[in-house]
């Protein structure tokens, strides 16, 4: 089972729109938890850390529920340059972080 | 800051050669790790280091060696060259565990065995 498991997608969207992506992790002693945002042939940055509280970030939103082993995001008033790849990333106790494939995002005007 | 830089951007082997990809972070960060991205693919990790001296296999090392002799390089190296290895390769540097820590990812060294 892989460790982590998102929908690629695409998901093509107009300007303006709402999108929200899931992603589910397996294992249960995970405690660190990320999206990140890839642009085409660009390297991974850092979109925001996911707490269990949630957190939001302007127009981006994150929540955990660690129950279910999910994470998702949520996407308002979509702008054109939202269009990424999104990557979910998760982290055990030690060092290493599993990434996900990506979900693919397109704003369309 | 730079942050994290990488060398070569592009290169093509023959099957069978071996080379170096460079990784260098000014952020003194003590966490580096290599990665590798096959196209469609989530990012796999290669090797890893806590440290100056320490190193450590990630999910998939076979085919490559790293070493750490600084905090700031962290080379990976490629040996015989196989057509599996076609890949982009991204280092990346984190600082040490706190409530959040991000990781920092250079450009990307795109490889083709060939």
């Amino acid at each position: 089972r892989k460790e982590v498991e998102q929908d690629p997608g695409p998901f093509n969207v107009p300007e303006g729109a709402t999108v929200a992506f899931n992603c589910t992790y397996s294992n249960s002693a995970s405690q660190s938890f990320f999206w990140y945002r890839q642009d085409c042939r660009k390297e991974p940055k850092l979109l925001m850390s996911v707490y269990s509280s949630g957190n939001e970030d302007g127009r981006f939103t994150a929540q955990l529920n660690r129950a279910s082993q999910y994470i998702s995001l949520l996407i308002r008033d979509s702008k054109l340059s939202d269009s990424a790849t999104y990557l979910c990333v998760v982290a055990h106790t030690g060092n290493q972080f599993y990434f996900g494939t990506g979900t693919s995002l397109t704003v369309i005007p | 800051n730079a942050g994290v830089t990488q060398t070569p951007k592009f290169r093509i082997l023959k099957i069978g050669q071996s080379m170096t990809l460079q990784c260098t972070q000014d952020m003194n960060h003590n966490y580096m790790y290599w990665y590798r991205q096959d196209p469609g693919m989530g990012l796999k990790l290669i090797y890893y280091s806590v440290g100056a001296g320490i190193t450590d296999k990630g999910e998939v090392p076979n085919g490559y060696n790293v070493s750490r002799s600084t905090t700031e390089d962290f080379p990976l190296r490629l040996e015989l060259a196989a057509p599996s290895q076609t890949s982009v390769y991204f280092c990346a540097s984190s600082p040490p565990r706190g409530r959040t820590y991000e990781q920092y990812f250079g450009p990307g060294t795109r490889l083709t065995v060939t």
